[in-house]
Formats: C-alpha cells, sequence, structure tokens
C-alpha cells in the first residue's frame, strides 16, 4: 500500500514566522501534490511537482513555496505565515508511469496560525 | 470560477437505501472523474474512478454514472451503511492536456442513520 507521511498532525504557529510541512511517500511516485482544504472550498491545489527540483504553481500558489530535493519528499514552505493560511494541509503522490492513477493522500497537517 | 461543482453541502439517508451524490462539470476537457471519501482527521481516500469513453463503472456497493452530454456525474451507493457516513469529494483531470492536475469539488457530506 502506499504511504504517505506528513510530519505533523497538528502546528501551531505565530503571525510573520516561516514554516515548514513535510511530506514523504514510499512509492516512489513521480507526482507530488500540496492541497489545503477550507469549509465550503473543497480541496485547492497550491503547488506540485512532476520530478525532484521540477515545480508548478495551483490554483493558489501566493504565499507559499515548495521544495523538492529528493524524489520521495515534498516541502511546503509558509514565507511568512498569516491568519488567512490556518487551515487543513494535504499532501499526495501519483505514479506518472501509468497514465490514469489516483492520487493518494497523507492523512493531513492542521495547522493554525495565531 | 468553479469547474467542478457539488451543489448539496449535505445528505442523510436510512442505512438500507440508495445515497446519490451529484456533481457537474464545466469544462468539456475532462476526461477522467474520481470520487474520494474523507474521514475527519483523515486524507481523503480513493473510492472509484471512471473515464469519459464510459458510461458507468461499478465496483461493490458503488457505481459511478457519467453523462457526458449533460457534464453530469453520480455516485451511487447500495445498500447505504452507517460507516459511509463521510465527505464525499469528485474530481476531474484533463490528462491528455500533459497535466496530472485534478479539479476537486466542494465535497458533500453524508450521513446515514442507522
Amino acid at each position: 500500500d502506499v504511504k504517505v507521511t506528513q510530519s505533523s498532525r497538528y502546528l501551531v504557529k505565530r503571525t510573520g514566522e516561516k514554516v515548514f510541512l513535510e511530506c514523504v511517500q514510499d512509492m516512489d511516485h513521480e507526482n507530488m501534490f500540496w492541497y489545503r482544504q477550507d469549509p465550503g472550498l473543497g480541496l485547492r491545489l497550491i503547488y506540485f511537482s512532476y520530478d525532484v527540483k521540477m515545480k508548478e504553481k495551483g490554483d493558489i500558489p501566493e504565499g507559499y513555496s515548495v521544495s523538492r530535493e529528493k524524489k520521495e519528499r515534498f516541502s511546503l514552505i509558509l514565507e511568512s505565515a498569516s491568519t488567512n493560511q490556518t487551515s487543513m494541509y494535504l499532501c499526495a503522490s501519483s505514479d506518472r508511469d501509468r497514465a490514469i492513477k489516483p492520487q493518494h493522500f497523507g492523512d493531513g497537517t492542521r495547522l493554525s496560525i495565531l | 470560477d468553479q469547474q467542478v461543482k457539488q451543489n448539496s453541502p449535505s445528505l442523510s439517508v436510512q442505512e438500507g437505501r440508495i445515497s446519490i451524490l451529484n456533481c457537474d462539470y464545466t469544462n468539456s476537457m475532462f476526461d477522467y472523474f474520481l470520487w474520494y471519501k474523507k474521514y475527519p482527521a483523515e486524507g481523503p481516500t480513493f473510492l472509484i474512478s471512471i473515464s469519459s469513453i464510459k458510461d458507468k463503472n461499478e465496483d461493490g456497493r458503488f457505481t459511478v454514472f457519467l453523462n457526458k452530454s449533460a457534464k453530469h456525474l453520480s455516485l451511487h451507493i447500495v445498500p447505504s451503511q452507517p460507516g459511509d457516513s463521510a465527505v464525499y469529494f469528485c474530481a476531474a483531470s484533463a490528462y491528455p492536456s500533459g497535466t496530472y492536475k485534478y479539479i476537486f469539488g466542494t465535497g458533500t457530506r453524508l450521513k446515514v442513520l442507522a
């Protein structure tokens, strides 16, 4: 089974802090994704990556950056945290070689910015 | 612009009856559709998918129907069980465009009453 692990389940940070959210997958997947989930808005894509050192903006990249130095690890960075970034953050991965494959999700990090 | 819409935020169904969850989309380039189920404090898990070359896909108690002319898909759960109580997200993808992005709907919270 695919395992996507997010380093923290709950995180509380202060406004202006630099925040790192880490995600690791164990299935050698090429594609990795960061979403945020907010009530009434569903899952919105922040950034995704097709390969090591590759990244592309999703639908709501403002205020975020990402890093993919190793295939199995995809980090989301909040450069200067703000209260409107309080949310549930979900990481996912998928296999690129097989044309149509579902994304596999981690259990999420609930981030509160005070 | 919400390309994938789930217009019913919630649905309640008696145990043993059919649950029907609906999803509409606007982009005719979408050619692959998925349903995910999400329990509280867990990441979404893949449930069932359908390619645009089909109009129905069945997996046990779960059936997804696709009506391309109406740009509408639905998920039928028969019979519904209390363990099916969760938030259900539909998602769409336009794979041949070269992207692996999914566009998610806002979710429908299903409650199955015992």
